[in-house]
């Protein structure tokens, strides 16, 4: 089975401040990464993924993600922190099967004014 | 408007007494999981269908049932509730099971007593 260890389960920024998430997995084979959005109260959004091709992926609401096959990493990063960036962001990743998804244990992402 | 729909948000109950938690989905997607989500351990999967009839377990399936009788619908069912099934649980439809990005409901919070 897939691993999945997000580094720091709270991270802090300042408004305007680079925001970086860390994500590195297990896996023996090239998988399928994605990152998600959890605003309070709701369920998992979709801010980007990884298949194939270029390993830098862009996603919603500026965002954007390096698949690092060396380093078996899958940072989040964005330039500069919005108080709307404020929630939990969780990596995951699954093989080739497809059928089975494995999330970290989420990063809570707080923005200071 | 496409959405995946959990039923009910908020539910307590005593240890031992069946419950159902739904789901529907309005995206004609054949591939539905079920995932616990629980403080420092992430999102856990619980059952995953591939479509019609097609149902398999995840990682946690002990002390759940699913079924998959029409595409649109995926229950979770807990024959005997305990506490320790206490937990945000959350329903998840994609288009296929071939990594296509999760759809998430809003979640279900169950306190079990």
């Amino acid at each position: 089975a897939q691993s999945v260890t997000q580094l720091g389960s709270h991270v802090s920024v300042s408004e305007g401040a680079l925001v970086l998430l860390r994500c590195n997995y297990s896996s023996s084979v090239p998988p399928y990464l994605f990152w998600y959005v959890q605003y309070p109260n709701q369920g998992l959004q979709l801010l980007l993924k990884y298949t194939t091709g270029a390993t830098l992926v862009k996603g919603i609401n500026g965002f954007e993600a390096e698949f690092k096959k060396s380093e078996t990493s899958f940072h989040l990063t964005k330039p500069s922190a919005h108080m709307s960036d404020a929630a939990e962001y969780f990596c995951a990743v699954s093989e080739w099967t497809g059928n089975q998804f494995y999330f970290g244990t989420g990063t809570s992402l707080t923005v200071i004014p | 408007e496409a959405q995946v729909t959990q039923n009910p948000r908020y539910l307590i109950t005593v240890t031992g007494k069946k419950l159902t938690v739904t789901c529907s989905q309005n995206m004609n997607h054949e591939y539905m999981s079920w995932y616990r989500q629980d403080p420092g351990l992430g999102l856990r999967q619980i059952y995953y269908s591939m479509n019609v009839e097609v149902t398999d377990k995840g990682d946690v399936p002990e002390g759940y049932k699913v079924s998959r009788k029409e595409k649109r619908n995926f229950p979770l069912i807990l024959e005997s509730p305990s506490p320790n099934q206490t937990s945000l649980y959350f329903c998840a439809s994609a288009p296929r099971g071939d990594n296509s990005p999760l759809h998430f409901g809003n979640g279900t919070r169950l306190t079990v007593t």
